[in-house]
């Protein structure tokens, strides 16, 4: 069974430029969550969708950061414009549903603002 | 607010002895406590859990024990082995909502 794909998995971008995420999650998994994870600290959920649905999107930025779930597969997080304090690795995990605790990652995407 | 803690950043343990990682949680909402590893370069992956309405679940090498008036749980691995060396995340949720994750603690196991 393929895993959850993640692209890419390093970007670099100046502040105030644009960046965008893509996942892939496992096939069959009807929720897809977005996890932001700063140097030091645990993984703090941005967004979860049910399906294309959003669950949970209470600390999403939604001045700055963006996420769709197309066709409730593939999903995309969009951060415009960066700052610095994004600076993160930023986790995509599935689920078979909303209510598993075993939620499975990729490997996560490591954004650097400059 | 940190709703999970691992106040331990970081635990050194000699290979086949035991290990012994910590969390705390002030939210006595939490009903259900999950153990992450992550390897550098990896996504966590999931090791082991227990519900809040038992006090010791196992599996293999690896045991949880659930506190729940000191509102406190730990992670043992017996024995301890280099190939157990990461990072090991504490996560918990309420009535299967989010999961909220500590800090984690870097297990370095010396061989």
């Amino acid at each position: 069974e393929a895993g959850v794909a993640q692209s890419p998995r390093y970007k670099i971008i100046e502040k105030r430029q644009s960046v965008a995420f893509w996942c892939n999650p496992i096939s069959g998994h009807a929720t897809l969550y977005w996890y932001q994870q700063i140097l030091g600290q645990g993984p703090k959920l941005l967004i979860q969708f049910q399906n294309n649905g959003v669950v949970d999107d209470s600390q999403l930025p939604k001045d700055r950061f963006s996420a769709e779930r197309l066709k409730g597969v593939d999903s995309t997080l969009k951060i415009q414009p960066a700052k610095l304090e994004d600076s993160a690795v930023y986790l995509c995990a599935s689920s078979l549903a909303g209510d598993s605790y075993e939620q499975y990652f990729g490997p996560g995407t490591r954004l650097t603002v400059t | 607010d940190q709703q999970v803690k691992q106040n331990s950043p970081s635990l050194s343990v000699q290979e086949g002895r035991i290990s012994i990682l910590n969390c705390d949680y002030t939210n006595s909402m939490f009903d259900y406590f999950l153990w992450y590893k992550k390897y550098p370069a990896e996504g966590p992956t999931f090791l082991i859990s227990i519900s809040s309405i038992k006090d010791k679940n196992e599996d293999g090498r690896f045991t949880v024990f659930l506190n729940k008036s000191a509102k406190h749980l730990s992670l043992h691995i017996v024995p301890s082995q280099p190939g157990d060396s990461a990072v090991y995340f504490c996560a918990a949720s309420a009535w299967g909502n989010k999961l909220v994750f500590g800090a984690g603690t870097i297990l370095r196991v010396k061989s």
